[in-house]
């Protein structure tokens, strides 16, 4: 079936320090959205994209728009409270449900 | 905002007792889900519903059913609950923007553990 593969599965970065996160499509997807879950447990939506790119503080996220193939989130000068695990969920052609990858844990180091 | 309220926060239930987790939005969203997050799975859809009275099966819907008696509030039931079912349970909700996907709420999550 249609799949999400999210890379890296773990990072770990020092305050200040520039990331990028990558979710692979294996096919076409209409949308992804872009999700934070914190050591709680508690999930945020961050970005939905169909197309293009969209911005918010130090958070940019990028919707491959020829192919619809993959998407990615960068992280400019991650602070501490960017620890957490991020998803990416995408919603194939003709359906909208949505298919989740299995996130990224992001450790923010002092 | 649209805020989505789950419980029990946590529970724990024994094999073979009945579990209903409850889940209530008030932004009055058509749509409401549940999904379970287990290591490594990222999230899987059990069931979802698109309105009152409406349930429909999601990826992973053997052993649960759902219940969405209004539009505020959409309920998971574990009739006869097993151990794989330890796992943490979220509710979502959203609204359908035309063609395009919905940005979806997200309540806090149960956490469950069958012994």
């Amino acid at each position: 079936g249609d799949q999400v593969e999210q890379s890296p599965s773990a990072l770990s970065l020092h305050e200040g320090t520039d990331s990028a996160l990558r979710c692979n499509f294996t096919t076409t997807m209409r949308s992804v959205q872009w999700f934070r879950q914190n050591s709680r447990g508690s999930l945020i939506s961050l970005f939905y994209l169909a197309s293009g790119t969209k911005e918010n503080g130090r958070l940019k996220s990028a919707f491959d728009s020829k192919e619809r193939r993959y998407s990615t989130l960068h992280i400019r000068d991650a602070q501490l409270e960017d620890s957490g695990t991020y998803f990416c969920a995408a919603e194939a052609r003709g359906n909208y449900q949505l298919i989740w990858g299995s996130g990224t844990k992001l450790i923010i180091k002092p | 905002e649209a805020a989505v309220t789950q419980s029990p926060r946590n529970k724990v239930a024994v094999t073979g007792g009945k579990v209903t987790l409850s889940c209530n939005q008030t932004n009055n969203h058509n749509n409401m889900y549940w999904y379970r997050q287990d290591t490594g799975h990222g999230l899987r859809l059990i069931h979802y519903s698109y309105g009152a009275g409406s349930t429909e099966k999601g990826d992973i819907p053997d052993g649960y059913k759902a219940s969405r008696p209004s539009q505020e509030n959409f309920s998971l039931i574990l009739e006869l609950a097993t151990p794989s079912q330890t796992s943490v349970y979220f509710c979502a909700s959203g609204e359908t923007g035309g063609s395009s996907a919905e940005t979806l709420y997200f309540g806090s999550g149960t956490r469950l553990t069958v012994l």
